[in-house]
C-alpha cells in the first residue's frame, strides 16, 4: 500500500461548490503539507501542519482551509470553488530527521467549471 | 523573496550522455537544497538532498553540486537513460525547524534513444 495516499485523484465539479481533498499517510509524520501545481508556478505551498494542534497558512491559503483530523489524515477544503482553484493538488509529509525529506501523494486533480 | 530559477525549456540527450540541469536561487542560501523527479501526473520523488557546507553529493549515477557562491546547484546524470526521462524539480528547503519549501518549476528531460 501506497504510504501516502489521497482522494479523490480526479474531481470535477461547479463554481460555488465546497469540495473536500483528503489525505492519509502511514509514515508516522508529524509534518504534513498541501501544495497546487500549475503549469509554469511549480508547486505553491497552502497550508502545513506539524501537528495534530499546528496549523499554519502557507503562500496561497486565501480560498482554502485545511482540517488535521489526527496525526495520519488532513483534509483540505474549497469553501466556495472557482475555476482557478483548477490546478493539481498535492499532499506531502516529512520528518524532521531525514532533513525534511517530503514524501508526495499521488495528487488529485480538480477542475472547476 | 527567495526565488529558484530552473531552465523550463527541455532538455533533450542522447541516450548515454551525461544530462546536466541548473538550479539558481537569487537570495540566501538555504541550509540545504533537494532534488526531486517528477513524472507526469504523479507526485514529486525525492532523490538527493546536499547541505550547504557540501560540495558535492553522489547516488549511483546521480551527482549534485552545490555552490553557494554562485548560488547554483548542478543535477548530473550520467550514462542516461530513456527511463530517465521526467520532470527535475529543484526546492530550497529550510533549516530545521521552519516549514517553507520553496521549489522550481522544473526541467523536463528527455533522453533519446
Amino acid at each position: 500500500d501506497a504510504d501516502v495516499t489521497q482522494t479523490p485523484r480526479n474531481r470535477i465539479t461547479k463554481t460555488g461548490k465546497r469540495i473536500m481533498l483528503e489525505c492519509s499517510q502511514t509514515k508516522g509524520h508529524d509534518r504534513m503539507y498541501w501544495y497546487r501545481q500549475d503549469p509554469g508556478l511549480g508547486l505553491r505551498l497552502i497550508y502545513y501542519s506539524f501537528d495534530v494542534k499546528d496549523i499554519n497558512k502557507g503562500e496561497i491559503s486565501d480560498g482554502y482551509s485545511v482540517s488535521r483530523q489526527a496525526q495520519a489524515k488532513f483534509s483540505l477544503s474549497l469553501e466556495s470553488a472557482i475555476p482557478n482553484q483548477t490546478a493539481l493538488y498535492f499532499c506531502a509529509t516529512s520528518d524532521l530527521s531525514t532533513y525534511n525529506e517530503q514524501f508526495f501523494g499521488p495528487g488529485t486533480r480538480l477542475t472547476v467549471l | 523573496s527567495q526565488k529558484i530559477e530552473q531552465n523550463s525549456e527541455a532538455l533533450n540527450i542522447q541516450e548515454g550522455k551525461t544530462a546536466t540541469l541548473t538550479c539558481n536561487y537569487t537570495n540566501y542560501s538555504p541550509a540545504y537544497l533537494q532534488w526531486y523527479r517528477q513524472d507526469p501526473g504523479r507526485g514529486p520523488v525525492f532523490l538527493l538532498l546536499i547541505r550547504e557546507n557540501e560540495k558535492e553529493k553522489r547516488k549511483e549515477r546521480l551527482k549534485v553540486t552545490f555552490d553557494t557562491t554562485l548560488k547554483q546547484s548542478l543535477f548530473h546524470i550520467t550514462a542516461s537513460q530513456p527511463a530517465d526521462s521526467a520532470t527535475y524539480l529543484c526546492a530550497l528547503a529550510p533549516p530545521s525547524g521552519t516549514y517553507k519549501y520553496i521549489f522550481g518549476t522544473g526541467t523536463r528531460l528527455k533522453v533519446l534513444a
